[in-house]
């Protein structure tokens, strides 16, 4: 099993710009999160899935969209990149109440 | 409301002794209690977890315990080796009708050698 992936490890962005954080998990967790996490700080939830159809917000979703129309995919959409955004992205799944499981994150940077 | 509080923020320990870290949770319908190590650059990882019906479970050099009555939950490292140091997260994981994992705000461990 490859776990959680994440694509791009890396991705530098002018402001103003759109894109799209894609994350694969291939464990058939129905649950998966993007959390994104600041230099020393804690991580802080952004969007999350209880299901393939069914997303809803987390703590700071503005900025942000998803989608989840199969079980292992759950893309982030920056819609117009500021560079408040600059930050690392992580893709998590689980199922029930179980291990969630990071992918290896995405760093952006946001000029 | 859902918190969890985390303390303390960082933690400084010579090598060979031990370290704990303590988590507070909120919602009493939290029933699974994960920690999470993260190195630099790394994504956190599992190194132990707790289910609500089980006081203390230990492996190796690392212990947790649990208390539901105080909602109270801690981290014990024992033994602590360089490559301990890293951050550590601490969650409860709600069930009411779907799951929700609510992290602690993290404690930067340096194990002095």
């Amino acid at each position: 099993n490859a776990g959680v992936t994440q694509t791009p490890k890396f991705q530098v962005l002018k402001t103003g710009q759109s894109m799209t954080l894609q994350c694969a998990q291939d464990m058939n967790h129905e649950y998966m999160s993007w959390y994104r996490q600041d230099p020393g700080m804690g991580l802080r939830l952004i969007h999350y899935s209880v299901g393939a159809g069914i997303t809803d917000q987390g703590e700071v979703p503005n900025g942000y969209n998803v989608s989840r129309s199969t079980t292992e995919d759950f893309p982030l959409r920056l819609l117009s990149a500021a560079p408040s955004q600059t930050s690392v992205y992580f893709c998590a799944s689980f199922s029930g109440g179980n291990i969630q499981f990071f992918g290896p994150g995405t760093r952006l940077t946001v000029l | 409301g859902e918190n969890v509080e985390q303390h303390p923020s960082t933690l400084s320990v010579q090598e060979g002794d031990s370290a704990v870290i303590k988590c507070t949770y909120s919602d009493s319908a939290s029933n699974y209690f994960p920690w999470y190590k993260q190195e630099l650059g790394k994504r956190p990882q599992l190194i132990i977890d707790i289910r609500s019906n089980v006081g203390e479970k230990k492996d190796q050099r690392i212990a947790v315990t649990l208390n539901k009555t105080a909602k109270h939950f801690s981290l014990h490292i024992t033994e602590t080796q360089p490559e301990d140091s890293a951050v550590y997260f601490c969650a409860a994981v709600i069930h009411s009708g779907t799951y929700k994992y609510i992290f602690g705000t993290g404690t930067r461990l340096k194990v002095l050698a």
